[in-house]
């Protein structure tokens, strides 16, 4: 069993929808979790970190961590197509970064 | 400021030649990450530095992969005898010394093997 489980998708979705991605883990040690957007032939740049359960909220984008059911998750409103790009968990513990997969995320204007 | 700085952007070698890649951090973050991405696939754990010292070089897949940083600031990343399964981008990250610091990745070399 992988420690992050994140569905690759592709996620189709019209523009203006609400998008909600998400990652289950299973280590109850980990601490920071962290949501990256990578463009093609980019790397992932930092989105969203939070360390609580509960909700973080930034412009469009909040971040939701449920640390009793190990689960977070990333939602986007009002999306636009500068949105499509591969959406990717991670988590930390020591010093060490644990990362999903990576959802794929088209936009359709 | 500047951001995590990896050259070169891409690279085309043949098989069994060495590569050198090259990794410029945020300038005073301490702990420096190698990872490998392959072509739909997630990040795969190579490297961890802290200062000048690699506490965790778990990751690396075989004694081919080697990786050293000096000065507490650049690294390279070494594969020797390359072979096609290397193929991938490589990417660096840097962080701050603060416990809860997040990683910033640099852009990437993208290594092909032909």
């Amino acid at each position: 069993q992988k420690e992050v489980e994140q569905d690759p998708g592709p996620l189709s979705v019209p523009e203006g929808a609400i998008v909600s991605l998400n990652c289950t883990y299973s280590n109850s040690a980990f601490q920071y979790f962290m949501w990256y957007r990578q463009y093609s032939r980019k790397g992932p740049e930092l989105l969203m970190y939070t360390y609580s359960s509960g909700n973080k909220e930034d412009g469009r984008f909040t971040a939701q961590v449920d640390k009793s059911s190990k689960y977070i998750s990333l939602f986007i409103r009002d999306s636009q197509p500068s949105d499509s790009a591969t959406y990717l968990c991670a988590m930390k513990h020591f010093n060490k970064f644990y990362f999903g997969s990576g959802t794929k995320l088209n936009v359709k204007p | 400021g500047a951001g995590v700085s990896q050259s070169p952007s891409n690279k085309v070698t043949e098989k069994g030649k060495d590569v050198e890649l090259r990794c410029d951090p945020i300038s005073g973050h301490t702990a420096l990450y190698w990872y490998r991405q392959s072509l739909g696939q997630g990040l795969e754990f190579l490297i961890y530095f802290q200062g000048n010292s690699a506490p965790d070089k778990s990751g690396l897949p075989s004694d081919r992969f080697s990786a050293e940083r000096t000065g507490g600031s650049v690294s390279t990343l070494t594969i020797q005898r390359t072979q096609q399964e290397d193929s991938a981008v490589y990417l660096c990250a840097s962080r701050g010394e603060a416990y809860n610091s997040p990683l910033h990745f640099g852009n990437g070399t993208r290594l092909t093997v032909t």
